[in-house]
């Protein structure tokens, strides 16, 4: 696609529910990232893909937060047993490799615990 | 870890007034990048500095990257309403580490 595609924009959910978020990277693109933007503070790196190889999994708050790349494309960040402080933008990024430092973003997921 | 010290966290200017914010770390990085984020939307790359002590330009942005590769500043001359937003800085070295950000208000 033209842009990195998230899904959905934002998303409610009760505590103790497990969420899924979805994100379209730009077609091509091997390098994929999740960043966590909780309110007034920056940007939290949580993982990275990079093509076929093992994932970068060292900023992941806990083992409550798993993701995904199917096929070295689409990626699902999954958070389990929601909890309020999970409450955030949750932003993915793409760039066509790592060495390239061009991160174009997605428009985020709001997600809400309540 | 890398952390980044960006500030000041906002400033409220008047339309034509230059801007100056700054990113500094204890730890050094191979390139330093600053982005703008409007609400609703992800960070867009305004300048990416690749080399201690490069000065880029980008229209009335302008950004340098410091000789000890421990700091990096952006400036935004003659202040627009429509360069409102959060600004942040980020540094590499292996990831991408990001400041707290930096928002922005122009009053017309």
């Amino acid at each position: 696609g033209a842009g990195v595609s998230q899904s959905p924009s934002n998303k409610v959910t009760e505590k103790g529910k497990d969420v899924e978020l979805r994100c379209d990277p730009i077609s091509g693109h091997t390098a994929l990232y999740w960043y966590r933007q909780s309110l007034g503070q920056g940007l939290e790196f949580l993982i990275y893909f990079q093509g076929n190889s093992a994932p970068d999994k060292s900023g992941l708050p806990s083992d409550r937060f798993s993701a995904e790349r199917t096929g070295g494309s689409v990626s699902t960040l999954t958070i389990q047993r929601t909890q309020q402080e999970d409450s955030a933008v949750y932003l993915c990024a793409s760039s066509l490799d790592r060495s390239y430092y061009g991160y174009t973003f997605g428009s985020g997921t709001r997600l809400t615990v309540v | 870890g890398q952390q980044l010290n960006q500030s000041p966290q906002s400033m409220f200017i008047q339309e034509g007034e230059d801007v100056s914010m700054n990113c500094t770390s204890s730890s050094i990085f191979n390139t330093w990048l600053w982005y703008k984020q409007e609400p609703g939307e992800g960070p867009v790359l305004l300048i990416a500095l690749y080399k201690a002590g490069e000065l880029t330009s980008n229209g009335r942005l302008t950004a340098q990257f410091g000789i000890t590769r421990k700091d990096s500043f952006l400036n935004i001359s003659a202040s627009i309403p429509s360069d409102v937003g959060i600004y942040f800085c980020a540094g590499q070295l292996y990831d991408m580490r990001f400041g707290a950000g930096t928002r922005l208000t122009v009053k017309p």
